[in-house]
């Protein structure tokens, strides 16, 4: 069965300091997609990263950066030089790309996070 | 990226009263949408998968003749809660399914429901 662990219920960090999302996923399928989203206060889904199961490359985008590893079943966000506007929930989430799933997305518990200034 | 909305944002209603809520894919074609029901401090549940012009996918334990779930059209499904409860009081909120490239759910701002 597919599952997406988040572990980290909440986080607390100092505005400035690097903070790093944990997502663990499991599946049995050799062809997927992971995702993180990030939810404000305002309650709106954001999309921020896909990634396939095919493609480990590391990806950065400004603060943001993503780091999967197959051999773990990790899909790791990290945030650097936090800011207070980074406060919000972020969710990891797996989907089986197939029709079969009808692509349905899997999501973690999510990690809240707060960045104190 | 692409842009879904939803129509109302929030709704207050009182018990026994039916609640419409619009999800439309703006600047692109939908051919799957799906609806997720949020609780406060919690993940989101899928509730449903809508594929235009067929019937929906419910998910387990999901009333299928409670919410009811049109999808008319490529960038249109509706949710419509029947006869609510304030059991039914949560934050639903829908996907647009962005199927010729990217292939990613795109979600739309949300919707609070209270049901009084």
């Amino acid at each position: 069965a597919q599952k997406v662990t988040q572990a980290q219920t909440e986080i607390s960090v100092v505005e400035k300091e690097d903070v790093t999302l944990d997502c663990v996923y499991e599946t049995r399928d050799t062809t997927y997609y992971l995702f993180w989203y990030k939810q404000p206060p305002s309650g709106e889904l954001v999309f921020l990263i896909r990634r396939n199961s095919f493609d480990e490359q590391n990806e950065i985008s400004g603060r943001y950066s993503w780091n999967f590893q197959k051999s773990t079943s990790s899909f790791n966000f990290t945030i650097t030089a936090s800011q207070v506007v980074d406060s919000a929930v972020y969710f990891c989430a797996l989907s089986e790309a197939s029709r079969r799933s009808s692509y349905k997305l899997i999501f973690g518990s999510g990690t809240r996070l707060l960045v104190r200034p | 990226g692409a842009v879904v909305s939803q129509h109302p944002s929030w709704v207050i209603c009182k018990s026994g009263t039916s609640v419409k809520i619009e999800c439309r894919s703006l600047d692109f074609q939908a051919t799957t949408m799906f609806w997720y029901r949020q609780f406060p401090k919690q993940s989101l549940m899928l509730m449903a998968t809508s594929n235009e012009g067929s019937k929906a996918t419910y998910e387990q334990g999901v009333e299928k003749d409670k919410f009811l779930i049109n999808h008319a059209s490529l960038t249109l499904s509706t949710l419509t809660v029947t006869s609510a409860h304030p059991e039914d009081s949560s934050f639903y909120i829908c996907s647009a399914r962005e199927s010729w490239t990217t292939d990613t759910q795109y979600f739309g701002p949300g919707t609070r429901l209270t049901v009084l």
